[in-house]
């Protein structure tokens, strides 16, 4: 079965300042591995996605994440956030492109002026 | 830009009452997915069809839960009788059926159960 964990339930960073947001996945074989932004009350928008090919993949808004097959990681980065980031995160990993997705449990980012 | 459709937004309905909510995805978009979000959880699956068949509702709790998509395009999910465990986004979503096509999500149905 496959699951994701993202260790950090809330991350409070300054405006300007770099971010990190940890994903970690269990997967038998080659994962689909996605980062979703979700702002409250609204539904979930995509920021990036990794099927195959080159394991540092860049996104809308300026979001990049690095697959890392020993570590099993998928982590998102930032390098300069920006109020409107406020948000929440999900890391997501599929079997195939069409497959149901298993969600992390999110982490919320706080930005401070 | 194509977006997928959910109505209502937001609900608010007694414990044993009925609901249901409506989605319509991407037009051409074969597969569609329902997911179910709790307050500070991430999504999880609830059902998803393949044009009008259900490819996997093994986290559909069938006793009170039922979803169809009789044409192959809309879907409607419903709750007889709704508990109060089961307020929460519903969140409906559409892919292509062909590459490497990700999935496409709705706003949500917002359920508060009292």
């Amino acid at each position: 079965a496959q699951s994701v964990t993202q260790p950090d339930i809330h991350i409070t960073v300054s405006e300007g300042a770099s971010l990190e947001l940890r994903c970690n996945y269990s997967y038998g074989a080659t994962p689909y591995l996605f980062w979703y932004v979700q702002s409250p009350g609204q539904g979930l928008q995509l920021l990036l996605k990794y099927f195959s090919g080159d394991t540092l993949v860049q996104g809308i808004k300026g979001f990049e994440a690095e697959f890392k097959r020993s570590q099993s990681s998928f982590n998102l980065r930032k390098p300069s956030v920006h109020w409107s980031d406020a948000a929440e995160y999900f890391c997501a990993v599929g079997a195939h492109a069409g497959n149901m997705l298993t969600f992390g449990g999110g982490t919320r980012l706080m930005v401070k002026p | 830009e194509a977006e997928v459709a959910q109505s209502p937004r937001y609900k608010i309905t007694e414990k044993s009452q009925a609901v249901a909510f409506w989605c319509d995805p991407i037009s051409g978009h074969a597969t569609l997915y329902w997911y179910r979000q709790i307050l500070g959880q991430g999504p999880e699956l609830l059902v998803q069809f393949q044009d009008e068949s259900v490819v996997d509702d093994s986290q559909l709790p069938k006793d009170r839960f039922s979803a169809e998509r009789l044409k192959g395009v809309d879907s409607t999910l419903k709750i007889q009788p709704a508990e109060l465990g089961d307020s929460a986004m519903y969140l409906c979503a559409s892919r292509p059926d062909f590459g490497n096509t990700e999935a496409f999500f709705g706003q949500g149905t917002r359920l508060t159960v009292v």
